[in-house]
């Protein structure tokens, strides 16, 4: 069974970091691209960052380059996003998603998500 | 970088036919796949379409996508609709820079 699990989630001050992991199981996670993608309480889906699958490339939202950093251990089949300088509108549920990489564009599948609230 | 513009909600009642639209600002909506996620209420979204016109295994042919370069849009028909199909959908593509793009996401609510 594909497991993906978020943690690392909570409460931070603005301009404060926050590093979230997500654990993978039951796929070949060095065979997969690997996306963050949040969503703000009822807001909707937006893409955040993504790697590729030995970790060699990655791309960012605007919204968030230059304070996120996204990372990956194919070692430990564990995913991470780096969060610094964060701010309020960086509030939201933080999912980890898979995508074959014959298919990096297809979020094949979804973790539950972290939620990251940023308020003083 | 793009955006994927849908209507805010849809309506109708169990057993009709719903079609969701999905428009892309920029750029040919055929040059790059448009994938459809499910978002029922306090859960991870799931897939209901990918690459433009196909079904994860699953998935029930009630729903289906097409796109139309006329209008530069994807779209996406749920028919014989039922109440577990109330929920959000969200459309998704990207560009040859590896960014990645959601609509603004549709309601559909079955009556």
């Amino acid at each position: 069974e594909v497991q993906l699990v978020e943690s690392g989630g909570g409460l931070v001050q603005p301009g404060g970091s926050l590093r979230l992991s997500c654990a993978a199981s039951g796929f070949t996670f060095s065979s997969y691209w690997m996306h963050w993608v949040r969503q703000a309480p009822g807001k909707g889906l937006v893409w955040v960052s993504r790697i590729n699958s030995d970790g060699s490339s990655t791309s960012y939202a605007d919204s968030v380059k230059g304070r996120f950093t996204i990372s990956r251990d194919n070692a430990k089949n564990t995913l991470y996003l780096q969060m610094n300088s964060l701010r309020a509108e960086d509030t939201a549920v933080y999912y980890c998603v898979a995508a074959e990489v014959r298919r990096p564009y297809y979020f094949d599948y979804w973790g539950q998500g972290t939620l990251v609230t940023v308020s003083s | 970088n793009f955006m994927l513009t849908q209507p805010h909600s849809v309506s109708e009642s169990p057993g009709k036919t719903v079609t969701i639209s999905c428009t892309r600002s920029s750029g040919s909506i055929a040059s790059n796949y448009v994938q459809w996620y499910q978002q029922r209420p306090g859960s991870s979204p799931t897939t209901v379409i990918y690459e433009d016109n196909q079904r994860p295994s699953g998935v029930p042919d009630r729903f289906s996508g097409s796109i139309d370069s006329s209008s530069n849009s994807a779209s996406l028909t749920i028919s014989g609709l039922k109440t577990e199909d109330e929920a959000d959908y969200y459309c998704q593509s990207y560009d040859s820079s590896n960014f990645y793009v959601f609509g603004t996401g549709t309601k559909v609510t079955v009556l």
